[in-house]
Order: C-alpha cells, then structure tokens, then sequence
C-alpha cells in the first residue's frame, strides 16, 4: 500500500543554521506534496507544498525539493529561528479529489539558541 | 470563514465504553479526514467522508466508524474503548479533497482508563 517514509525523526540545529528533512514515497501515482508544521499544543498548518510539475519551490526562508524518479522530497529551512521548533509532516497525494493524502511520521525540530 | 471546529476538545472514558467526536467543517467543504494522533506515531488516517459516503479508510478496526451529515457536518464514533485508543483525534477539511490544502481541526484529546 501506500507509504510515506520522514527522517530524522528528531533534529536538532543550532539558531541560525540549516535544517534538512527528507521524505520518501512509494506511490508513484503521488502528484501533490504538502508540508505541515504543528506546534506544541496547537493543530498542523500547511507551511509549503510542491506538485510534480515543479522540482523546486520556496517561500522566503523555505523551500521544497522534489525528485520523482527517486520518489523523494526535502524541506529545507535556512536561517533557522526558535519559533521554528515544531513538529514537520511530510505527505504525498494524488491529484484525484478522491486521493487519499498519506503522511510521514513527523520531525520534532529543535533550535538551540 | 470560521474554522475547522471539533467537539468536544478533551474527554475521559473508561475502556469498553463508546465515544462519539464530531467535526464541523469551514463552509463550502465537503471533505472530512479523520486522523489519530499519538506520541511517535504521527498522524494515522482513519476514514475521510466526502458528500455523506466513505470515500477511503484506512486500517483501523471496525471498532472504528464514521459518518457524515448532508450539512457536511461529521461525526466518528469509536466503540469498546481500549486504553490504546488514547489519542488525539484531528479532523481535516478541504473542498474536494485530493491536492487541495487540508485544514485541521483543533482537535479532540481522548484518555481512556
């Protein structure tokens, strides 16, 4: 069945550095690629998402890379800043609105000062 | 538009007992996705309802069930409770489903004695 494979399952930067989070996907029906960020105590919010038209797309301080014939996706987050820390979902669909939306097992990030 | 609304937030049941959540969608959506949240197990799909019908389900028990309203209004009710189904459960909107932003529910915290 579908499966959707996150590491590191924790990840721990300095303020100010890099941070990486790869995922993996099996099916290769999976079109749409969202991210989702969830706070401590607060529910998952879309942060950034790519389709398989695009290899690479970024918002300000994030970005999202896709490779489709190796079937995996990075988010990329620079200049990290405490208010970064959170828990980062990966997840894979396909376009039909019937698609199920399939999610990695998250990333707990954390940014020492 | 209002959000994502779930109820009730926090509830406290003993096992063999049933539970009923309900989520009520932003206006104009008509997909509902059920997920269980629990420490290192990320966000597991349980079922999502589109125009009143199952339209997927993942793997959960039976004990597991769900429905949903002509006002898209849904519900999912859990029967038997075993200490394990101690979870969050997070409801996720979008208007069709498929590559479309998923937008969440604030929740519904589950502690089964």
């Amino acid at each position: 069945g579908e499966n959707v494979e996150q590491h590191p399952s924790t990840l721990s930067v300095q303020e100010g550095d890099s941070a990486v989070i790869k995922c993996t996907y099996s099916d290769s029906a999976s079109n749409y690629f969202p991210w989702y960020k969830q706070e401590l105590g607060k529910r998952p919010q879309l942060i950034i998402d790519i389709r398989s038209n695009v290899g690479e797309k970024k918002d300000q301080r994030i970005a999202v890379t896709l490779n489709k014939t190796a079937k995996h996706f990075s988010l990329h987050i620079t200049e990290t800043q405490p208010e970064d820390s959170a828990v980062y979902f990966c997840a894979a669909s396909g376009y039909s609105s019937a698609s199920k939306i399939i999610f990695g097992s998250g990333t707990r990030l954390s940014i020492r000062p | 538009k209002a959000g994502v609304t779930q109820t009730p937030r926090y509830l406290i049941k003993t096992r063999g007992q049933q539970v009923t959540l309900s989520c009520s969608p932003i206006s104009g959506h008509r997909s509902v996705s059920w997920y269980q949240q629990t420490p290192g197990q990320g966000l597991q799909f349980l079922f999502e309802y589109f125009s009143e019908t199952q339209r997927n389900k993942g793997n959960f028990p039976g004990r597991f069930s769900g429905r949903q309203f002509s006002n898209s209004r849904s519900e999912m009710n859990v029967s038997t409770l075993e200490l394990g189904d101690s979870a969050l459960y997070l409801c996720a909107t979008t208007t069709w489903g498929g590559e479309e932003t998923q937008y969440f529910g604030p929740g519904t915290r589950l502690l089964v004695l």
